[in-house]
């Protein structure tokens, strides 16, 4: 157990919809990173915030937005859903900026 | 953009041998870390390893241990007393050290998908 908590960890939605998805970082960890696992795209990297502060974009889509709260949880937020952004969402997070990662156990987004 | 190469899509070892998983990358930078992460059938994202680039000494952990040449951008990661616990995905990563503001992303490569056999 990495101490990461994803919620929730399947979720099934039809296109169009809207989503979000909940990451609580590890007791002490101030930054929180997100990334998308899919067949074609492998892991990329959408967004990262360090203290409530938004610090580096990746791959996002607009459709996507994300936040982290001052309780450093943080979510993840996909809009007008299509098929193609069926996939496995990774949370991670990290005491300092550039120490390593530590993921949860994703959560499997399946869009019909 | 730094990119991650992982030149081995599927890598086969029988239990108590020892296997090498190959990663080269392509930077500009000088400041940097290097991750092998490992990711079991349960899809949970394990952290193996990391090198620190400005570190001459390869970094080991147990039965896993890298040979990092900086010069080549090359990092792989040697498996040794193989289990069958180890069967997984093996994702070799980079992470930009930066003096600005910029953040600190993982850029992962396409993996390698090592089985174990008894």
């Amino acid at each position: 157990d990495s101490g990461v908590t994803q919620t929730p960890k399947h979720l099934i939605t039809a296109t169009g919809q809207r989503v979000t998805l909940r990451c609580s970082p590890r007791s002490g960890d101030l930054s929180v990173y997100w990334y998308q696992q899919s067949l074609d795209q492998g892991l990329q990297f959408l967004i990262q915030y360090y203290n409530g502060e938004e610090r580096a974009k990746g791959n996002i889509l607009e459709r996507f937005s994300a936040q982290q709260f001052p309780d450093l949880h943080s979510e993840l937020n996909l809009s007008s859903l299509e098929l193609g952004d069926s996939a496995l969402y990774f949370c991670a997070s990290s005491v300092a900026q550039f120490t390593e990662a530590f993921f949860g156990q994703g959560t499997r987004l399946t869009v019909v | 953009a730094q990119t991650v190469t992982q030149s081995q899509p599927e890598m086969s070892v029988q239990e108590a041998e020892t296997v090498t998983l190959s990663c080269t990358y392509d930077t500009s930078e000088n400041n940097y870390y290097l991750f092998w992460y490992k990711q079991p059938p349960s899809r949970q994202m394990i952290l193996v390893i990391r090198q620190e680039a400005y570190k001459q000494q390869n970094a080991t952990e147990n039965r896993f241990s890298v040979n990092f040449q900086k010069a080549a951008k090359s990092f792989s990661l040697k498996i040794s007393d193989s289990q069958l616990g180890d069967t997984a995905m093996y994702f070799c990563a980079f992470m930009k050290l930066s003096n600005s503001n910029s953040g600190y992303a993982l850029n992962f490569g396409k993996g390698t998908s090592l089985l174990v056999t008894p």
